[in-house]
C-alpha cells in the first residue's frame, strides 16, 4: 500500500539556520506529493505540492523536489524564522483511492 | 472566499455517548474527507464522501459513520465513544481536479 516516512523526532534550530526535513514514500503508480503545515491550535495548511517527477514545489521560501529515483520529497528552507515553528507533514495522493497518506509529522521549533 | 469550516471547535463527551461533528465545504467543493489525528498515531484517513455517497473508508470500526448532504456539507458520527477516540478530527474538501483544503478541526475529548 501507499505510505510516507518522515525522519523521527522534533527538529530544533536557531533562527536563520538551514532546515531539511526528509520524506520518502512508497506508492504504486505516480502519486502527487505534498507538504502540509500545522501551526499550533490550527488545522492543516497546504504548503507546497508537486504532481510529477522532477517537479519542484515552492512557497514561503520552502522548497521540495519530487525525486522518483529515490522516492523522496525532502523539504528545505534556507533561513528559518521563529514564525516557521510548526508541525510539518509530508503526504501523498494516489489517484484511484483518492485518500491522502501522511507521514507522522515533524515538530519544528525555531529559537530566536 | 470562506474556507472549510467545522463545528464545534471543541467537544467533550463521556464513554458510551455519541458525538456528531460537522463540516461545511468551500463553495464548489463536492468531496469531503474526514481524518483523525490522535496523539501518537498521526493522521489517519477515516471516510470519503462524494456527491452524497460514501466512496471509501479507512480502517475504522462501523461505529464511525457519516453522511453528506445535498449542499455537500457533511456530518461525522461516532457512536459508543471510547477513550481512545479522543483526537482532533479534520475535514478536508476538494473541488474536481484540485487538492484537499483542510478545516481547523474539532477537538473531541472523551472522559
Amino acid at each position: 500500500g501507499n505510505s510516507v516516512t518522515q525522519m523521527e523526532g522534533p527538529v530544533t534550530l536557531s533562527e536563520e539556520a538551514f532546515l531539511t526535513i526528509n520524506c520518502t514514500y512508497t506508492a504504486t503508480g505516480y502519486p502527487s506529493l505534498f507538504w502540509y503545515v500545522q501551526y499550533p491550535g490550527e488545522g492543516l495548511q497546504l504548503l507546497l505540492k508537486a504532481t510529477k517527477a522532477d517537479d519542484k514545489g515552492s512557497n514561503k521560501g520552502f522548497e521540495a523536489t519530487y525525486r522518483k529515483e529515490t522516492t523522496s520529497f525532502h523539504l528545505e528552507k534556507g533561513s528559518v524564522q521563529v514564525s516557521d515553528s510548526a508541525v510539518y507533514f509530508c503526504a501523498l495522493l494516489s489517484y484511484g483511492n483518492n485518500r491522502l497518506a501522511f507521514g507522522k509529522g515533524n515538530q519544528v521549533v525555531v529559537i530566536p | 472566499e470562506a474556507g472549510v469550516t467545522q463545528s464545534p471547535t471543541h467537544l467533550i463527551k463521556t464513554r458510551g455517548q455519541q458525538a456528531t461533528l460537522r463540516c461545511s465545504p468551500i463553495s464548489g467543493h463536492t468531496s469531503v474527507y474526514w481524518y483523525q489525528q490522535a496523539l501518537g498515531l498521526g493522521l489517519q484517513f477515516l471516510l470519503w464522501y462524494d456527491e452524497g455517497e460514501e466512496r471509501n473508508r479507512g480502517n475504522f470500526p462501523p461505529r464511525f459513520s457519516g453522511r453528506q448532504f445535498p449542499n455537500y456539507s457533511s456530518e461525522l458520527n461516532v457512536n459508543a465513544l471510547e477513550l481512545e477516540d479522543s483526537a482532533l478530527y479534520l475535514c478536508a474538501t476538494v473541488a474536481p481536479q484540485e487538492f484537499q483544503y483542510f478545516g481547523p478541526g474539532t477537538r473531541l475529548l472523551v472522559l
